[in-house]
């Protein structure tokens, strides 16, 4: 168990739907990493959040979007969803303090489906 | 743009066998993270190295960190089932210590 917690672990809606997805980071880490993986696929970097603000920006639609709470939570909101968009979001988090190795620690994801 | 490039992306080999996986950049970096994937679920972090020419063993798998920090290999003893996954590697710029460069992975099935 890494710490990391994510709601809801399967998601099923239909295409032009918007879901969001949440993230609790494991205690004392600032920064929340969301990461989207497709079927047999790497992952891809979509965005970072550090200690409430966004930090860096990956291969994010337009249509996706993300923030961080005063609790350090997280949430993704995904909108106008497309068939393609189906695929496992992963939340991660670190310290983020900088001068560290930046190890990030994964949540289970949520496993999104879109009809 | 800073990449890393794993080989072999599949690799399916039999209980038993050695097995090499690599990681390579042209670019340096401050720091090499594995991280390991089984299906359905979260990557785990492995290990870390971040010292040029650093070797760290977990058990059957040995680490290496190249020399210039441009490169890393995994290499996995006498490999079970239960090393099937996928293997990561990730990579710390110099320019930032809140990124991570990820590699594509190598699908790893090690056969009974």
């Amino acid at each position: 168990d890494s710490g990391v917690t994510q709601t809801p672990k399967h998601l099923i809606t239909a295409t032009g739907q918007r879901v969001t997805l949440r993230c609790s980071p494991r205690s004392g880490d600032l920064s929340v990493y969301w990461y989207q993986q497709s079927l047999d696929q790497g992952l891809q970097f979509l965005i970072q959040y550090y200690n409430g603000e966004e930090r860096a920006k990956g291969n994010i639609l337009e249509r996706f979007s993300a923030q961080q709470f005063p609790d350090l939570h997280s949430e993704l909101n995904l909108s106008s969803l497309e068939l393609g968009d189906s695929a496992l979001y992963f939340c991660a988090s670190s310290v983020g303090g900088g001068g560290l190795p930046n190890e990030q620690f994964f949540g289970p994801g949520t496993r999104l489906t879109v009809l | 743009t800073q990449l890393l490039e794993q080989s072999p992306q599949f690799l399916s080999i039999q209980e038993g066998e050695n097995l090499t996986v690599y990681c390579n950049s042209s670019s340096v970096f401050s720091s090499l993270q594995w991280y390991r994937q089984e299906p359905g679920e979260g990557p785990v972090l492995l290990v870390t190295v971040v010292t040029g020419g650093e070797v760290k063993k977990l058990k059957r798998l040995t680490f290496q960190f190249g020399d210039a920090r441009k490169d890393s290999s995994l290499h996995i003893t006498a490999a079970q089932p239960g090393d099937t996954g996928l293997y990561l590697c990730a990579g710390g710029p110099t320019d930032s210590n809140y990124q991570l460069i990820w590699g594509a992975g190598t699908k790893l099935i090690i056969k009974p």
